[in-house]
C-alpha cells in the first residue's frame, strides 16, 4: 500500500503564530485530504486537493502531486485550532492515513 | 438527522462476544466509509461503499470483521469473536458521490467499543 507519513508529530504554538504540517506519499495517488480532529474526538474534513492550492480563512494547503507531498499552511493560529491534523490518499479503492501532526496552541 | 449517525455510541463487551455497530448515514450520500482510530493512533481505514458494493475489502483487519449496506443507506460494521484488540474508536463518514470525486467527508461521532 502507499505509505504516507506527516511531520511534526507534535507541534505546540502561541496563539497567533503560524505553522507548517507536511504529508509526505510513497505512490501517485488519485486524491489527498486534509482532516482535523478536535480534542472531543471529531473529525472535519478540511481539504480535497489532489493539487495546487486552495485556501479556506486561515488555513491554506498546497499539493505538489509530482514531488509527492502536501503543505497545510496555518496562520494566526488560535487555540480552537488544536487537535490532530491527518493526512489521507486514495488510490480509488482505499484510503491511506498518515499518523497525524498534534497541535496544541497555548492561549 | 442532519448529520451521520453512529449507533451504540459507546459499547462495552466481553472478549469472544460479537457485536454489530450502525452507521445511518446523510440521505442521499452514495459513499459510505468506516475507519478505525485505536487509543492513542492515527486513523485506519477499513472499508469504502459505493452504493451497496465494497470493491475493496482488504482493510478488513481480519476475517472476524464484515460489513455490509443495504438499500443504499444504513451500514452495519461486525465483529465476530471480539478480541481486546479490537477495543478503538469505530468512525463512519459519508459523502455524495465516490472516492472519485471531490466531494467532502462528513463524519459520525463514533462508536467506542471497548473489549473486557
Amino acid at each position: 500500500g502507499i505509505q504516507v507519513e506527516q511531520s511534526p508529530p507534535d507541534l505546540i504554538l502561541q496563539e497567533g503564530a503560524n505553522s507548517t504540517l507536511r504529508c509526505n506519499f510513497s505512490d501517485s495517488v488519485n486524491n489527498l485530504q486534509w482532516f482535523h480532529q478536535n480534542p472531543w474526538g471529531q473529525l472535519i474534513n478540511l481539504f480535497y486537493i489532489p493539487s495546487g492550492t486552495k485556501q479556506n480563512g486561515r488555513l491554506s494547503a498546497t499539493t505538489v502531486a509530482t514531488e509527492r507531498y502536501s503543505l497545510l499552511y496555518i496562520s494566526s493560529s488560535q487555540t480552537t485550532d488544536s487537535g490532530v491534523y491527518f493526512c489521507a490518499v486514495d488510490d480509488f479503492n482505499k484510503f491511506y492515513f498518515g499518523s497525524g501532526t498534534k497541535l496544541n496552541v497555548k492561549p | 438527522g442532519a448529520g451521520v449517525s453512529q449507533s451504540p455510541s459507546n459499547k462495552v463487551t466481553e472478549k469472544g462476544k460479537d457485536v454489530e455497530l450502525r452507521c445511518d448515514p446523510i440521505s442521499g450520500h452514495t459513499a459510505l466509509y468506516w475507519y478505525r482510530q485505536s487509543l492513542g493512533q492515527g486513523l485506519e481505514f477499513l472499508i469504502y461503499f459505493q452504493g451497496n458494493s465494497a470493491p475493496d475489502k482488504s482493510g478488513l483487519p481480519s476475517d472476524r470483521f464484515s460489513a455490509e449496506r443495504t438499500g443504499g443507506s444504513v451500514s452495519t460494521l461486525t465483529i465476530q469473536r471480539t478480541q481486546q484488540e479490537d477495543s478503538a474508536v469505530y468512525l463512519c463518514a459519508s459523502s455524495l458521490a465516490s472516492l472519485y470525486s471531490n466531494q467532502p467527508q462528513h463524519f459520525g461521532d463514533g462508536t467506542r467499543l471497548s473489549i473486557l
